[in-house]
C-alpha cells in the first residue's frame, strides 16, 4: 500500500544548530503537509506545499516539495527550545479524505 | 486553542466496560475525523465523516462505534476493548477535501486511553 517514509526517527542537536527531517513517498503525491506536535500535544498544522520544486519559508523554517512531488523536507535554521516536538509530514492517501502519515522525526534539544 | 475540543482527556476502562469519547468542532468544517496514535507508530486514521456521512472506514475492529449526529459533533462509543487499544484518541475536523488537494485538519487535544 501507500506509505510515506520519514527520517531521521529521531535528532539530537545543540541549541542553536540545524535540523532537518525528510519524507519520502512511494507514489507522486499532489500535496504534502507538515505538522508540529510538542509533547504532550497534537499535530498542528504548519504548511501544505502543492506545486513541484515548491519552496516555502516560515520564520527560521523552510519546507521544499521534490521536483517528482515525492519527497518533501522540512529544515529548522537554529534551532531553539520552542522548536522541540515531532514534526510529522503527511500526503494524499487513496482518497481525498485520507491522509497517509509520516512516523515523525523528535527534535530533541541537548541540554 | 479551543476550536476543536475532546472529552474526556483521560480514561481508564476495564476490558469489559462501555465508555464513550466526544468530539466537538467550532470552526464551521464539514468533514470531522479519529485518528489512534500509538508510541513509535504512524498516526492511525480510523474513520472519516463528511457531512453527517461516513466516508472512510479503515478496517477498524467493530469494538470501536462512531456516531456523528451532526458536522460539530462525533463520538467513538468503546465496549470490550483490548489492552493494545491503549491510545492517544484524536479527533480532527476539516473543510470538505477536494480532489485537488485537501486542506488542514485542525485537531482536538487527544483523549489518552488506558485499557487495563
Amino acid at each position: 500500500g501507500q506509505q510515506v517514509m520519514q527520517i531521521p526517527q529521531y535528532q539530537h542537536v545543540q541549541e542553536g544548530e540545524d535540523f532537518t527531517t525528510y519524507c519520502n513517498s512511494s507514489t507522486t503525491l499532489s500535496n504534502i503537509q507538515w505538522y508540529k506536535q510538542r509533547p504532550g500535544g497534537h499535530p498542528v498544522f504548519l504548511i501544505q506545499l502543492v506545486k513541484s520544486g515548491e519552496v516555502k519559508k516560515q520564520k527560521r523554517l523552510t519546507f521544499q516539495f521534490g521536483e517528482a512531488k515525492k519527497n518533501s523536507s522540512l529544515h529548522i535554521t537554529a534551532t531553539q527550545t520552542t522548536d522541540v516536538g515531532t514534526y510529522f509530514c503527511a500526503g494524499p492517501g487513496d482518497s481525498n479524505y485520507q491522509l497517509i502519515w509520516g512516523a515523525g522525526t523528535k527534535l530533541i534539544i541537548k541540554p | 486553542e479551543t476550536g476543536v475540543t475532546q472529552t474526556p482527556r483521560h480514561l481508564v476502562m476495564g476490558m469489559t466496560n462501555k465508555k464513550s469519547l466526544k468530539c466537538e468542532q467550532h470552526l464551521g468544517h464539514n468533514a470531522m475525523y479519529w485518528y489512534k496514535q500509538s508510541a513509535k507508530k504512524p498516526l492511525e486514521l480510523m474513520f472519516v465523516y463528511n457531512f453527517k456521512e461516513q466516508t472512510e472506514n479503515n478496517s477498524v475492529p467493530s469494538r470501536f462505534s462512531p456516531e456523528c449526529p451532526n458536522s460539530s459533533h462525533l463520538f467513538l462509543h468503546l465496549h470490550t476493548l483490548q489492552p493494545e487499544d491503549s491510545a492517544l484518541y484524536l479527533c480532527a475536523s476539516s473543510h470538505t477535501p477536494t480532489p485537488l488537494g485537501g486542506y488542514e485538519q485542525y485537531f482536538g487535544p487527544g483523549t489518552r486511553l488506558t485499557v487495563t
